[in-house]
């Protein structure tokens, strides 16, 4: 069976980094990739990227580059989202989920399953 | 971005009563549609794909049709756990984009 576990809840100052981890087993992580999708408190999902687990090529969306960087470790079939100068609005639950490469740097964007989330509160 | 927008916002249905949720991209996404289905406190689980398409082992009274910008996603029987909200997402075009999310309640 799928699954994939994340890091639990971080506090955050503004301006601070945060790294979440995204722990996967049930499948070959070299076969699929990680997409990352936050959702602020109360409202809708927000896709933020994704890396391909087999090349870790990534594609991220415009609003976070340059803020964000996605990695993957193959050894512990691990993902890492890095969110760097937080503010106030980052505040979010963090999700990763698997989602099959439609090339090697192209997601098919068809996310399933998903891990637990993680909250990330960026507060003063 | 490809903007998708859901309707309505809410709903609230007997159970047993048919529920119709629908979705409309602000462009041609051809059948490039999922829908998820998101339960208070956990993480959005994958419905359908394709627009069309049960995922293995959903239930066979969630469906959905569509294609070009207009989709549909029904669920033919309400029952207590569908209590949730229902995200549609476009993946034509990266980024995928998703509407904003129906929430079904019993009434």
């Amino acid at each position: 069976q799928v699954h994939l576990v994340q890091s639990g809840a971080e506090m955050k100052k503004p301006g601070a980094s945060v790294k979440v981890s995204c722990k996967t087993s049930g499948y070959t992580f070299t076969n699929y990739g990680i997409t990352w999708v936050r959702q602020a408190p109360g409202q809708g999902l927000e896709w933020m990227g994704w890396i391909n687990g087999y090349n870790a090529k990534t594609n991220y969306v415009q609003k976070f580059k340059g803020r964000v960087t996605m990695t993957t470790d193959t050894s512990t079939s691990t993902a890492y989202m890095e969110l760097r100068s937080l503010r106030f609005d980052d505040t979010a639950v963090y999700y990763c989920a698997r989602d099959p490469p439609g090339s090697s740097s192209l997601p098919v964007a068809r996310f399933d399953p998903w891990g637990q989330g993680t909250l990330v509160t960026v507060s003063s | 971005d490809i903007q998708m927008t859901q309707s309505p916002s809410s709903l609230s249905a007997s159970v047993g009563d048919r529920v119709t949720i629908s979705c409309q991209a602000s462009q041609d996404i051809n059948n490039y549609l999922n829908w998820y289905q998101q339960k208070p406190g956990k993480a959005p689980k994958l419905l359908i794909y394709g627009a069309s398409n049960l995922e293995t082992g959903v239930p066979s009274r969630f469906s959905g049709s569509g294609s070009g910008t207009d989709f549909t996603f029904t669920i033919s029987s309400l029952q207590p756990e569908d209590i949730a909200t229902y995200y549609c997402q476009q993946y034509d075009n990266l980024p995928p984009t998703f509407g904003q999310g129906t929430k079904v309640e019993i009434k």
